[in-house]
């Protein structure tokens, strides 16, 4: 079925690094962008970056821009977020979603989340 | 970038009522404009883009309405899986997407 899985989520000590992966399937992949979402505990949600379906274009939220950064590798259907220089405020859930396929940029379908904490 | 605003932030509700949610932008984003349910513990779903098309498989008791900087999502009958926190999104200058602060429904 369509679906996008998230997975290396872990516990960082501030300012170390990680590597957050999505992989999708059940749909041609190249036919979307793909976007990371998180929601630090309790909170709503926060868009953090966008990759283009051909991985032309990033773009990111002012919060993790020059810290984090977005590519994709469509032989293997996948996205990834690296994240450096990471701080307590990184600590959250963390999502991809898919935007919607057309005219309309909305998020259609999500991930279960992958959780970040940063602690020391 | 442009500011969501929701409101309220929660609201009590019963089984069978109907619920109003607002949601204003800060300046005109046409009809650029999506809805979300999260339930507690679970990933966003996303009920409504383009302020008013229903996603597939959502069931027909949401409801979107709006234009401009002023949005609403109705649940015309609400049901025990409803008791959730909503989300709207604009998509309508970006980047950034931007989200609102959210609206948790909760029992009352």
């Amino acid at each position: 079925q369509v679906q996008v899985v998230e997975s290396g989520g872990g516990v960082v000590q501030p300012g170390g690094s990680l590597t957050l992966s999505c992989a999708a399937s059940g749909f041609t992949f190249t036919d979307h962008g793909i976007h990371w979402v998180r929601q630090a505990p309790g909170k709503g949600l926060e868009w953090v970056s966008y990759i283009r379906q051909d991985g032309s274009t990033e773009y990111y939220a002012d919060s993790v821009k020059g810290r984090f950064s977005i590519s994709r590798d469509n032989s293997k259907r996948t996205v990834y977020l690296q994240m450096n220089s990471l701080r307590d405020e990184d600590t959250a859930a963390y999502y991809c979603a898919r935007t919607l396929y057309g005219a309309h940029d909305a998020f259609d379908v999500w991930g279960q989340g992958t959780m970040v904490g940063v602690s020391s | 970038d442009i500011q969501m605003t929701q409101s309220p932030s929660s609201l009590s509700a019963s089984v069978g009522d109907r619920v109003t949610i607002t949601c204003r932008a800060s300046q005109g984003i046409s009809n650029s404009l999506a809805w979300y349910q999260q339930r507690p513990g679970k990933a966003p779903k996303l009920l409504l883009y383009a302020a008013s098309i229903l996603e597939s498989g959502v069931p027909s008791r949401f409801s979107g309405s709006g234009s401009g900087t002023d949005f609403t999502l109705t649940i015309s009958s609400l049901q025990p899986e409803d008791f959730a926190s909503y989300y709207c999104q604009q998509y309508y200058i970006t980047p950034p997407w931007t989200f609102g602060q959210g609206t948790t429904v909760e029992m009352k």
